[in-house]
């Protein structure tokens, strides 16, 4: 079974701190990707990537960065925290890309991350 | 942007009913579209995934349909339990050259009431 694990299930930051998402997969999957999930406004993708130092924006990527060192560690990076950075992540990673028969997601458990 | 719209936002059926869910998208040139679960604050879990090219698939009580034309797709639970109880999301990959992006809706909370 892929397994994607998150490095927290909650974490609490206060404003202004830099706070580091780490997640990692075990099926040496190419495609690797971080959402943010609110309330009402459902899963938006922040950032992915399709190969190791790779990364492409998505839809969300301001006050975001991210780091594809090695191929199944993929980490969010939130420079400078701010209360509307409260939310659910959820990092999710896939074996290839479009040019596939088109792959799921795998997605892991999401860390609840509140800034104050 | 392509949008995605589930819709009801919520549903309760009693135990045993069988239920459908609905999904539109507003892109026909879509790649596949997937049909995802997601227990209360937990990730999401991979249900089906029907190509461009397929009308349907089935895993046991579920069975997915996609109709490009008219830019739906449902999700059958047969016999629903008590155990179906999550939120359903839908989510489609466009066939722009590429692409790695899903786009999902943003779901419908299902609750199977014993």
């Amino acid at each position: 079974d892929v397994k994607v694990t998150q490095s927290s299930r909650y974490l609490v930051k206060r404003t202004g701190e830099k706070v580091f998402l780490e997640c990692v997969q075990d099926m040496d999957h190419e495609n690797m990707f971080w959402y943010r999930q609110d309330p009402g406004l459902g899963l938006r993708l922040i950032y992915f990537s399709y190969d190791v130092k790779m990364k492409e924006k998505g839809d969300i990527p301001e006050g975001y960065s991210v780091s594809r060192e090695k191929k199944e560690r993929f980490s969010l990076i939130l420079e400078s925290a701010s209360t509307n950075q409260t939310s659910m992540y959820l990092c999710a990673s896939s074996l290839s890309g479009g040019g596939a028969l088109g792959e799921t997601q795998y997605f892991g458990p999401g860390t609840r991350l509140l800034v104050l | 942007k392509q949008e995605v719209t589930q819709i009801p936002a919520a549903l309760s059926v009693p135990e045993g009913e069988n239920l459908v869910l609905n999904c539109s998208f507003t892109d026909s040139a879509i790649y596949n579209l997937q049909w995802f679960r997601q227990d209360p604050g937990k990730g999401l879990t991979s249900l089906l995934l029907i190509q461009s090219s397929q009308r349907e698939q089935t895993s046991g009580r579920l069975n997915a349909s996609l109709d490009k034309s008219s830019g739906r797709s449902t999700l059958y639970i047969a016999a629903s339990q008590p155990g179906d109880s999550a939120t359903y999301l839908c989510a489609y990959q466009d066939s722009g050259a590429g692409s790695y992006q899903l786009t999902f809706g943003k779901g419908t909370k299902l609750s199977v009431i014993p």
